[in-house]
C-alpha cells in the first residue's frame, strides 16, 4: 500500500541554521505531495505542495522538490527562525488506486532556539 | 471567514456511551475527511467523503461511522467508544477537482477526546 516515511524528531536548531527534513514515499502512480505544518495547539496548515515529478513547491522560504526517481520530497529552509518551531508533516494523495485517500508521515518536530 | 469548525473541542466520556463530533465547513467544498492524530503515528485517515451521500473508508475506520447528508456537514459518530479511541481528531475539507491533482485541504482546530 501507499506510505510516507519522514525523519524522526525532534530536530533542534539554532536560529539562522539550515533545515532539512527528509521524506520518502511509496505509492502507485503519480501522487500529489504535500508538506503541512502544525503550530502548537492548532490544526494543520498547508505549507507547500507539488503535483507532478520535478515540480518545486515553495512558501515562506521553505522549498521541496518532487523527485520521482528517488521517491522523495525533502523539505528545506535556508535560515530558520524561532517562529518556525512546529511539527511538520509530509503527506501524499491522489494515487492510482486511492483517489480520496491521504497518507501522512509521523511528523517531525522542529525546535528553533534563539 | 472561510473555515472548518468542529464541536466539541474537548470531550471526556466513558466506554460505550455513544457520541458525535460535528464538522462543518463554509467553503462549499465537495471533499471532507476525518483523521485521528496519535503520538508517533502522525495523522491517520478514518473516513472521507467525495460528495453528498458518497463516503469511503480510510486506513482506520473500525469503530467509527460517518454520514454526509448535506454538503457542509460531515459528523463523526462513535457508537460505542473504547479507550483506544482516545485521540486528537481533525476534520478537513477541500475542493474535489475530479482531476489528477489533489486540492489543498483545510483543517479544523481539532477535537481532543478522552474515553475512560
Amino acid at each position: 500500500g501507499n506510505s510516507v516515511t519522514q525523519m524522526e524528531g525532534p530536530v533542534t536548531l539554532s536560529e539562522e541554521a539550515f533545515l532539512t527534513i527528509n521524506c520518502t514515499y511509496t505509492a502507485t502512480g503519480y501522487p500529489s505531495l504535500f508538506w503541512y505544518v502544525q503550530y502548537p495547539g492548532e490544526g494543520l496548515q498547508l505549507l507547500l505542495k507539488a503535483t507532478k515529478a520535478d515540480d518545486k513547491g515553495s512558501n515562506k522560504g521553505f522549498e521541496a522538490t518532487y523527485r520521482k526517481e528517488t521517491t522523495s520530497f525533502h523539505l528545506e529552509k535556508g535560515s530558520v527562525q524561532v517562529s518556525d518551531s512546529a511539527v511538520y508533516f509530509c503527506a501524499l494523495s491522489r494515487t492510482t488506486d486511492s483517489w480520496g485517500k491521504f497518507q501522512f508521515g509521523a511528523g517531525t518536530q522542529v525546535v528553533v532556539t534563539p | 471567514e472561510a473555515q472548518v469548525t468542529q464541536n466539541p473541542r474537548y470531550l471526556i466520556t466513558v466506554t460505550g456511551k455513544k457520541l458525535t463530533v460535528t464538522c462543518s465547513q463554509n467553503m462549499n467544498h465537495e471533499y471532507m475527511s476525518w483523521y485521528r492524530q496519535d503520538p508517533g503515528l502522525g495523522l491517520r485517515q478514518i473516513y472521507y467523503s467525495m460528495n453528498v451521500e458518497v463516503t469511503d473508508k480510510g486506513d482506520v475506520p473500525e469503530g467509527y461511522k460517518v454520514s454526509r447528508k448535506e454538503k457542509r456537514n460531515f459528523p463523526l459518530i462513535l457508537e460505542s467508544p473504547s479507550p483506544n479511541q482516545t485521540s486528537l481528531y481533525f476534520c478537513a475539507s477541500s475542493l474535489a477537482s475530479g482531476g489528477p491533482y489533489q486540492e489543498t485541504q483545510y483543517f479544523g482546530p481539532g477535537t481532543r477526546l478522552l474515553v475512560l
